[in-house]
């Protein structure tokens, strides 16, 4: 059982927009960062975002992160083929001082 | 360019121990909090514990889990980072990944390496 809430799965045909939800408590999201990570099959975990809305360099704006509360999103608007990967979110727990992740969303693309 | 190259990993009986290894190349090692995330076969990621930089006395931290079985060291001679896995159980199977943390505003992991399997079993 993750400390981090997400749906175990996802799904959305090519260009439509599909939103990932993460939940947590006031320990973690409610008081810290959220970091959105993308994993392909075989390959490490990349930082997709970062400080609940930031994205890294070279990641497309077509991926976009927000945070309510105790609660996270992730947004992926004008879905490809390419982005059919787990996605997991993470932020530090001040009840377990150290980061916690979600148990991940395996999002398919129809 | 960045890169992180884990080795070590293999197979171990319950009980046993494994040292994993992180060699680090192309960012200014003593300057960074480098982590180690693993992943159970077919499952999410775990956060294991880190080494601080040099400016916070390469201070390490652990995750409940692993406390007083683990031990994170450097070597800054060598640019690398260690992982010394005593007292393994079969639960710690899993891909040992490394990977710098980019703020020391949370688990913003920039860089990661390709992993090593680690297998505990009789």
């Amino acid at each position: 059982q993750s400390v981090l809430t997400q749906p175990p799965s996802a799904s959305g045909t090519p260009g439509q927009r599909v939103t990932i939800s993460c939940s947590g408590s006031n320990s973690n999201i409610g008081s810290h960062f959220v970091y959105w990570y993308q994993q392909f099959p075989g390959a490490a975990p990349k930082l997709l975002i970062y400080k609940n809305d930031e994205r890294p360099s070279g990641v497309p704006d077509r991926f976009s992160g927000s945070r309510s509360g105790t609660s996270a999103s992730l947004a992926i608007s004008g879905l490809r083929s390419e982005d059919e990967a787990d996605y997991y979110c993470a932020a530090l727990d001040d009840s377990l001082s150290g980061p916690v992740f979600g148990g991940g969303t395996k999002l398919t693309v129809l | 360019e960045v890169r992180l190259v884990e080795s070590g990993g293999g197979s171990v009986q319950p009980g046993g121990s494994l040292r994993l290894s992180c060699a680090t190349s192309g960012f200014t090692f003593s300057g960074y909090y480098i982590n180690w995330v693993r992943q159970a076969p077919g499952k999410g990621l775990d956060w294991v514990g880190r080494s601080r930089n040099k400016a916070n006395s390469y201070i390490t931290d652990y995750a409940a889990s692993v406390r007083g079985r683990f031990t994170i060291s450097r070597d800054e001679s060598k640019n690398s980072l260690y992982l010394q896995m005593n007292s393994l159980q079969t639960e710690d199977t899993a891909v040992y990944y490394c990977a710098t943390e980019g703020s020391n505003s949370g688990p913003d992991f920039e860089y990661w390496g390709q992993g090593t399997l680690v297998t505990v079993s009789s």
